[in-house]
């Protein structure tokens, strides 16, 4: 059963880049069906879909996030990646990677988390 | 941006109660609403979509129902293990956008 696990520094400068993997197992992520994306969840807030990609390099991204977004995949290592840049406080919080299923737009497959703190 | 407001932001109840979460959307989402459950701790885990459809292995005991702009997570003979933030999500338009969650304290 495929199961996605986030990895990445859980302590990022103010100003700097975020770069967050997410490593599945049990399954490949090269199937048409679906979208792998990210969403993260401040502290106090509701969650917030930030983006997602699929095997061809096909990319949707939230445009709240402007152009800070980059996402990328490794097919080979069956990895997925984001980097935010410029980070300020306001990008702390809990970040998922997930399985975002096309028929539909929902999230049926969600990694465990990574914390994520913007301090100097 | 379509928002999500879900009412209340937290509850108390007892086993065996009844529990209605309500999801509005601040313009026509269809029926393209999910619904999704986190325990403390854990990832969320889809339990309904569209708006009155429960994902295989999800207990009878939820439902959900709506449509247009209002919807509703119903859990009928609480358990403790239904002690979770509860999440909606429009999935018509894009920005996908999320209710900001209920928290159920059993």
């Amino acid at each position: 059963q495929l199961q996605l696990q986030e990895s990445g520094p859980g302590l990022v400068k103010p100003s700097e880049t975020l770069s967050l993997t997410c490593t599945a197992s049990g399954g490949s992520i090269t199937s048409s069906s679906y979208y792998w994306g990210w969403i993260r969840q401040a502290p106090g807030n509701g969650l917030e879909w930030i983006g997602g990609i699929r095997y061809d390099g096909s990319i949707f991204n939230n445009p709240s996030f402007k152009s800070r977004i980059s996402l990328s995949m490794d097919t080979s290592k069956n990895q997925f990646s984001l980097r935010l840049t410029s980070v300020t406080a306001a990008d702390r919080g809990l970040y998922y990677c997930a399985r975002h299923l096309l028929v539909g737009d929902i999230f049926d497959l969600w990694g465990q988390g990574i914390v994520v703190t913007v301090s100097s | 941006d379509i928002q999500m407001t879900q009412s209340p932001s937290s509850v108390s109840a007892s086993v065996g109660d009844t529990v209605t979460i309500t999801c509005r959307a601040s313009e026509p989402i269809t029926n393209w609403l999910a619904w999704y459950q986190q325990k403390p701790g854990k990832a969320p885990k889809l339990l309904i979509y569209p708006a009155s459809t429960l994902r295989s292995g999800v207990p009878l005991r939820f439902s959900g129902s709506g449509s247009g702009r209002d919807f509703t997570l119903t859990i009928s003979g609480l358990q403790p293990e239904d002690s979770a933030t509860y999440h909606c999500q429009q999935a018509q338009t894009f920005p996908y956008t999320f209710g900001q969650g209920t928290k159920l304290e059993i």
